[in-house]
Parts: structure tokens; C-alpha cells; sequence
């Protein structure tokens, strides 16, 4: 299984909404990754989780809170969120962070989400 | 910190043809990885290629070669035969060694969207 699946496929959520993005992989990778993606832009990075313990947060609001419950799930919890939060959010995992690197990020499909 | 530039923001070729997209990049690191990603239209990203920066030998996979020129920090992709399934957004990535100040974080250049007329 080379696959890393996200739920839900699009999410339309007010500002006052409390919502949930789900990422999950069963390759073995012990490192995640959350990005936010706009329309015609590179993916932005936002979190890393290497051995289920958050590596970096890239000064991401607090609106924005991630879970890694174990090695195979990775989770976005949203609340309060902001119209221009709207985006494409991509999920993505490799192998042993601290192996001898280069590691192929393999990502997800991604979650679209709509605040209004 | 890094950066990854890629000049050019649309491409397009017919199909069958060679096209070359082009990035270039600026570091201070002395080991790392370059990559190039596909995104296809609404279909997920995907990697294209990968080269290590200690190997001289430019990287190859099917239709796909680089132009890896380390001196000049260029990194370019080469689409031979092109398919209309190569239509997709390129995104040319680079990535620090383990052990260097940004390892495990991948940065982007902007883009190329290139298009395969039949």
C-alpha cells in the first residue's frame, strides 16, 4: 500500500465551526506533513510530526491544531477559521526522518475547504 | 534558508515533442536533494524525479532526465516524447541533508504549468 488517503474530499465550514481534516497512511513512514496549498501556488508547509512528536510548526495560527494520535494518523483540527484560510489541504508522509535523507515525500489528494 | 526559482510560470509543447522546464535555486548547504513534482489538474502531486546533490551523474527515469549543474545551481527538467498526460503543474523542490539547518522541510518554487497540445 503506497497510499496516503485524506478525509473528507471537500469540507464547507463557517467561521464559528469546529472541524476535523484526517490524513492516514500505512506505508510505515514515521514522519507527516501538513501543507496548505492555494490555487496556481506551491504547497506551504505547516506542520511536521517526525515519531509522533511535533518537529516544526511553521508559525501556523492557532486556529490551525495538529494531532498525531500514532504513527499512522495525522490529524487537522480547525476552529475559527477565516475566509482566507480557503484552500487545499495536502497531507504527506516518508520514511525514517533521521535516515540518510532525501526522502520522498509521497502526499495525499488533499482536502478542499471552504470557510464562509 | 533557500530559495527555488522557477522562471518560467506556462509551457506548452504538441505532443511527442522535448520540453525543458528550468529552476534554479540558492543555498548555503552543502549536501541536499533536489525534486521535481507533478501535480496533475485536480489529481495529486506526485514525484517525477529525484537527485542527490553529492552525484554527479544526472538522474533519469523513463521520459524524465535532469540537467543537474551544481556550480550554476541549476536544476532542469527534460520531458522527452511528451504525453498528453504530462499536463500538469512542475514543481521543482529542494531539501537539505540530514544534519542540515532545514532538513525534513521541502521548499518549493512557484510552478510551471505545462500543457501537451495533441
Amino acid at each position: 500500500d503506497t497510499e496516503v488517503t485524506q478525509t473528507p474530499k471537500h469540507l464547507v465550514m463557517g467561521m464559528t465551526n469546529k472541524k476535523s481534516l484526517k490524513c492516514e497512511q500505512h506505508m510505515g513512514h514515521r514522519a507527516m506533513y501538513w501543507y496548505k496549498q492555494k490555487a496556481k501556488k506551491p504547497p506551504e508547509l505547516m506542520f511536521v510530526y517526525s515519531y509522533e512528536k511535533l518537529s516544526i510548526n511553521e508559525s501556523v495560527p492557532s486556529r490551525f491544531s495538529p494531532e498525531c494520535p500514532n504513527s499512522s494518523l495525522l490529524n487537522l483540527h480547525l476552529h475559527a477559521l477565516q475566509p482566507e484560510d480557503s484552500a487545499l489541504y495536502l497531507c504527506a508522509s516518508s520514511q525514517d526522518p533521521a535516515g540518510p535523507g532525501g526522502n520522498e515525500q509521497f502526499f495525499g489528494p488533499g482536502t478542499r475547504l471552504t470557510v464562509l | 534558508a533557500q530559495t527555488v526559482t522557477q522562471s518560467q510560470p506556462e509551457m506548452s509543447v504538441q505532443e511527442a515533442e522535448t520540453v525543458t522546464l528550468s529552476c534554479t535555486y540558492d543555498t548555503s548547504e552543502s549536501n541536499y536533494y533536489l525534486f521535481w513534482y507533478k501535480q496533475p489538474p485536480s489529481r495529486q502531486m506526485i514525484l517525477v524525479i529525484r537527485q542527490e546533490a553529492y552525484k554527479q551523474q544526472n538522474a533519469t527515469e523513463n521520459r524524465f532526465s535532469v540537467n543537474f549543474q551544481k556550480a550554476a545551481k541549476s536544476f532542469s527538467l527534460k520531458i522527452s516524447d511528451s504525453q498528453l498526460g504530462d499536463t500538469a503543474m512542475y514543481f521543482c523542490a529542494f531539501m537539505a541533508h540530514a544534519g542540515g539547518t532545514s532538513y525534513g522541510k521541502l521548499t518549493f518554487g512557484q510552478g510551471t504549468i505545462l500543457t501537451v497540445h495533441p
